[in-house]
């Protein structure tokens, strides 16, 4: 079974603070992704990779960036946090580029809260 | 591009009750599509899976699909509700022909079982 880990479940954070959200795959899985969780809104793509050094920008990238220097792990920078980043961050990995119809698998979440 | 509509946020059922989500998709290429469900205080889950044949597709816990193209339509059902399925379900697309493997997600809905 394909293993997701994000390394915090909870974080608390100050206004301006850079925070680091570490996630690893352990399925050799070529893409990965970043969703933020808020209520109604579903999850929002943030950022996402395909391959090691590659990164793409999802549909709300402004305020993040992300990192991706060996192939099982991808983590999740917010540069100056910000109140309104308040939320459930979701790592995800999917088996490569041109496998389309394989599904996602997912971390259990970091909640993060901006103070 | 494409898009999901899941109707209604919240769905209540008494248990041993049909259960019926919905979801509609628009996409601009054939779609791969996908239910998820997410338990309280985890990641999503894969619940099951459209991508291509039988438009009947069953999923685990005794939950199925059917993809309707003329409707453009990806409905969840179970025949019997059960105290364990409640929880949070979000409906999903991918672009068949499209990059990544980029899944673009409805908002969810809560499925609340009574006894």
């Amino acid at each position: 079974d394909v293993k997701v880990t994000q390394s915090s479940r909870y974080l608390v954070k100050r206004t301006g603070e850079k925070v680091f959200l570490e996630c690893v795959q352990d399925m050799d899985h070529e893409n990965m992704f970043w969703y933020r969780q808020d209520p109604g809104l579903g999850l929002r793509l943030i950022y996402f990779s395909y391959d090691v050094k590659m990164k793409e920008k999802g549909d709300i990238p402004e305020g993040y960036s992300v990192s991706r220097e060996k192939k099982e792990r991808f983590s999740l920078i917010l540069e100056s946090a910000s109140t309104n980043q308040t939320s459930m961050y979701l790592c995800a990995s999917s088996l490569s580029r041109q496998s389309n119809n394989s599904p996602l698998h997912f971390g259990n979440g970091t909640r993060l809260t901006v103070t | 591009a494409q898009s999901v509509t899941q109707l209604g946020s919240h769905v209540s059922v008494s248990e041993g009750a049909l259960v019926l989500l919905r979801c509609n998709y628009s996409s601009s290429v054939p779609p791969y599509l996908f239910w998820y469900v997410q338990y309280p205080n985890q990641g999503l889950q894969l619940l099951l899976k459209y991508t291509t044949g039988a438009t009947l597709v069953k999923g685990i816990n005794g939950f199925e699909a059917e993809f309707k193209k003329s409707e453009t339509s990806f409905h969840l059902t179970k025949p019997s509700a059960h105290m364990s399925d409640a929880a949070e379900y979000f409906c999903a697309v991918t672009g068949s022909w499209t990059n990544a493997g980029k899944s673009t997600f409805g908002d969810g809905t809560t499925l609340t079982v009574k006894p």
